[in-house]
């Protein structure tokens, strides 16, 4: 089965521009949620979404939002883009959003913003 | 913040067993402690979980003291392909987040 997938794998964009960034979780899990991360720290939580419907959200601006589709994929919105927004955005799926149930992550989109 | 301890980084030869270290001391009853590890530029990769009892899968054993405060993740033959930023995660009780520290940084030496 494939893993998480994600697309685009590298993209550059301009101060104040939106990016939209794509997920498609693990064939049969429910649970997709998107972590940054700046170069030389953790992943820093952003949401999470289960059967479609926000269960948490990071402490991220409003320029940040997203959303998941029937079929349990998963699109990342920013907008106006700020040079502090370059990082790599992740992706990752579970079954359900329960504690134990295990969270598999996706090779991630690098942002740019310049 | 993160509920986690682990040192910055650490060293092992090759072919040798990796023990890496972590503290949890406010973990609570049914939190449960998680291993990631990335290796530069790529996602994390899942390793291990457990609760109370220790447990054991092809990548790595994973060793919870009795009172669930600390636990070890060994990797028991080392490879150069190892090396990596390895994370211990305490899972939150809230169920949907993973809370990241620092990791250690571990270099498989030759």
């Amino acid at each position: 089965d494939a893993g998480v997938t994600q697309s685009p794998t590298h993209l550059i964009k301009t101060r104040g521009q939106q990016v939209t960034l794509r997920c498609s979780p693990i064939s049969g899990h429910k649970s997709v949620s998107w972590y940054q991360q700046v170069l030389g720290q953790g992943p820093q939580f952003i949401f999470q979404y289960y059967e479609k419907e926000e269960r948490g959200r990071g402490n991220f601006p409003d320029r940040f939002s997203a959303r998941q589709f029937p079929n349990y994929s998963s699109e990342l919105n920013v907008n106006a883009l700020l040079l502090g927004d370059s990082a790599l955005y992740l992706c990752a799926s579970s079954k359900q959003g329960n504690s134990g149930n295990t969270i598999y992550f996706g090779e991630g989109s690098w942002l740019t913003v310049v | 913040d993160a509920k986690t301890t682990q040192p910055p980084s650490m060293d092992c030869a090759e072919g040798r067993a990796a023990n890496l270290p972590c503290n949890h001391s406010t973990i609570s009853g049914n939190e449960y402690v998680y291993w990631y590890r990335q290796i530069h530029s790529q996602g994390p990769q899942y390793i291990i979980h457990g609760l109370k009892n220790n447990e054991t899968n092809e990548m790595a054993s994973l060793i919870i003291t009795e009172d669930r405060k600390s636990s070890t993740l060994i990797l028991p033959h080392a490879t150069l392909r190892d090396t990596a930023v390895y994370y211990c995660i305490v899972r939150a009780n809230s169920n949907y987040q993973l809370i990241w520290g620092a990791g250690t940084k571990l270099i498989i030496k030759p």
